[in-house]
This record gives structure tokens, C-alpha cells and sequence, in this order.
């Protein structure tokens, strides 16, 4: 079975600063899919970013970044220029490939602060 | 707002009672997941379905059942209810079969608190 861990269960960061976060996981899939959820006070579950295994090249998406290393099965989240807007739960989720038979693996998660 | 719509927001009921949440999918999706969030389990996945048929289970307690209607909402059934069982049930949805690469958008949640 997949897991996914998030070594860091809270993490703090100044406003403007750059902040990174931990995700590792264990499969024996060599095609899968990872992904990183935001999960503010509202509890609403919102796609972040996500990273094919196939793609060599880290997935970006404005102000966020990943840093995927396949061999060492790890999947980090940067932030740059954090803004009071980024403070939520942040869930790093594994789906193997398998014809979509299955759902997210979730870590348990990171609570990101942001210091003003 | 992503479109998924989850009802009721909050839920309380008592040990051994039966409860039905409801999911309605973004227009278009033809997969539903439905996942448990509680303090001691973290996010679990617990059952999709596909255009009316159930397609993959996780975690999913006997107790516990789901079905996807012709118009495409799903109603997840809790029954036989423990104290553990009170947590935040998220219904998502995607576009497609539920392959991997499909997006999954998140309903708020129905949080269920039983006494």
C-alpha cells in the first residue's frame, strides 16, 4: 500500500519569505501522480499544484513550485513571496496511475502560519 | 467555489442513528469520491463512483454505503453511527473515469458530530 509523509506538522513563515515544505512517499508504482491540496480555516480542499512521475521537469504554478525527486520518492512544496492568503492545512497526495481505480492518498498534513 | 455542492454543512445525531449525506457534482463530472477527514485517521478515501457504478473502495466501513444516482448526485449512507465516526465528509468530483490526472474539486464538507 501507498503512503504518504509529512515530517513537518507546522511550519512558520515571515510574510514575503520563502517557505518549503516536506513530502515524502513510499510506492513500488513507477507511474503515478502527486499533488499538493491547500486547506484554509473554510475547510474547502483546493488544488495547489500537481506533478506527473513521467515528467522529469518540477511542475510550477505562479508563486508555487515543487522539487521532485523520483529515486528518493520525495515531493517538496515551495512558496515563494508568502502572503497572509497562504496560511492553511497543506496536504500532499499521492494517485497511482492503475486506470484511475482509486482515490488520493493523503498525508496528515502541514499547518503553514504566516507572520505579518 | 468549485462547483460541488454538499448537503447539510453540519450534522448531529446520536450513537446507533442513520444518517444520509448528498453530493451533487460539478455540471458535467461523472465521478464522485468520497472521503472521510477525522483527527485520528487524517483524509481517507472511501469509495468512487462512475456514472452510476461503483468504480474503486478504500476505507470504507461496512457500515458505511454509497450509491450514484441517473443524474449523477450520490448519497453516501452512515449507519449504526459510533463516536468515532463524527468528522468532515468531502465529496469531489472530476471530468472523466477518475483517471489520475483528472482534477478532483472538492465539495465544503458535511461535518457530522455524533453524541
Amino acid at each position: 500500500a501507498q503512503t504518504v509523509t509529512q515530517s513537518q506538522p507546522e511550519m512558520s513563515v515571515q510574510e514575503a519569505e520563502t517557505v518549503t515544505l516536506s513530502c515524502t512517499y513510499d510506492t513500488s508504482e513507477s507511474d503515478y501522480y502527486l499533488f499538493w491540496y491547500k486547506q484554509p480555516p473554510s475547510r474547502q480542499m483546493i488544488l495547489v499544484i500537481r506533478q506527473e512521475a513521467y515528467k522529469q521537469q518540477n511542475a510550477t504554478e505562479n508563486r508555487f513550485s515543487v522539487n521532485f525527486q523520483k529515486a528518493a520518492k520525495s515531493f517538496s512544496l515551495k512558496i515563494s513571496d508568502s502572503q497572509l492568503g497562504d496560511a492553511a492545512m497543506y496536504f500532499c497526495a499521492y494517485r497511482r496511475l492503475n486506470g484511475g481505480a482509486d482515490g488520493l492518498t493523503f498525508g496528515k498534513g502541514t499547518h503553514l502560519i504566516i507572520q505579518p | 467555489d468549485s462547483g460541488v455542492t454538499q448537503t447539510p454543512k453540519h450534522l448531529i445525531t446520536a450513537t446507533g442513528q442513520r444518517v444520509t449525506l448528498r453530493c451533487s457534482p460539478r455540471s458535467g463530472d461523472l465521478s464522485v469520491y468520497w472521503y472521510q477527514q477525522s483527527l485520528d485517521q487524517g483524509l481517507q478515501f472511501l469509495i468512487q463512483y462512475y456514472n452510476g457504478e461503483e468504480r474503486a473502495k478504500g476505507n470504507i466501513l461496512e457500515r458505511f454505503s454509497a450509491q450514484q444516482f441517473p443524474d449523477l448526485h450520490s448519497e453516501l449512507n452512515l449507519s449504526s453511527l459510533e463516536l468515532g465516526d463524527s468528522a468532515l465528509y468531502f465529496c469531489a468530483s472530476s471530468v472523466g473515469l477518475g483517471l489520475a490526472y483528472e482534477t478532483q474539486y472538492f465539495g465544503p464538507g458535511t461535518r457530522l458530530l455524533v453524541l
